[in-house]
């Protein structure tokens, strides 16, 4: 079975603050991605990577910045939180080909920037 | 733009069906995907679609027509644990290789 871990779960941090969302799956795909989740707008893509050290930008970058460390792990960075950056984050993986159009999921984690 | 669309609700009966829709307007097509999501959880793979017709896979089956940009998830003999949000993603083949979601029909099943 497929395992994507974020941590942590939940976090409030303030206006101004720095967060640092973490993602580590153990499937062994190459394909690591950031969404975020907000009522009205479904899922959008922040960032994804295809491997350590690479990074491509998604639909809504703004404000936000990735890095992929190895091929296990993938972060999300919020240098500067804003109150428009709340949302529900999801971290996934997937394998090449057509392989790649099967995302595996980790649990989420809620943000809330006060 | 590129862009996938489906109706943000739909109420059905237990045992009967639910077809839920989406269309897409993409640069581009390389497959289109279902994902199931409760309340509360991560959205769960359920069927990839990328020639044109019908996939019977048991308890639901998926449609595409890829000129219309049209896609349906068909539920059938629906169980109440079957209310759920149901996601449609594209894969457009140019502007990345990442899926394009839309924004999700919440099924409400009721007895």
């Amino acid at each position: 079975e497929a395992a994507v871990t974020q941590s942590p779960r939940n976090k409030v941090t303030v206006t101004g603050g720095n967060v640092t969302l973490s993602c580590r799956q153990t499937n062994s795909h190459n394909y690591m991605y950031w969404y975020r989740q907000d009522t009205g707008h479904g899922l959008r893509l922040i960032h994804y990577s295809y491997g350590a050290g690479n990074l491509q930008i998604g639909d809504v970058p703004d404000g936000y910045k990735a890095t992929r460390t190895t091929q296990e792990d993938f972060f999300l960075l919020l240098e500067l939180a804003s109150p428009s950056q709340t949302s529900l984050y999801f971290c996934a993986s997937s394998d090449v080909g057509t392989s790649q159009n099967t995302l595996y999921f980790g649990a989420g984690t809620r943000l809330s920037v006060l | 733009g590129q862009g996938v669309e489906q109706p943000a609700k739909l109420m059905s009966v237990e045992g009967t069906f639910a077809r839920v829709n989406c269309t897409y307007s993409t640069s581009g097509f390389n497959g289109l995907s279902w994902y199931q999501q409760r309340e509360g959880q991560a959205p769960v793979f359920l069927s990839y679609v990328v020639l044109d017709g019908l996939k019977d896979s048991g308890h639901f089956s998926t449609f595409l027509s890829r000129s219309n940009g049209y896609s349906y998830l068909l539920l059938t003999e629906l169980q109440i644990k079957d209310s759920a949000s149901y996601l449609c993603a594209v894969r457009a083949y140019q502007g990345g290789r990442a899926l394009i979601f839309g924004t999700g029909t919440t099924v409400s099943v009721s007895p």
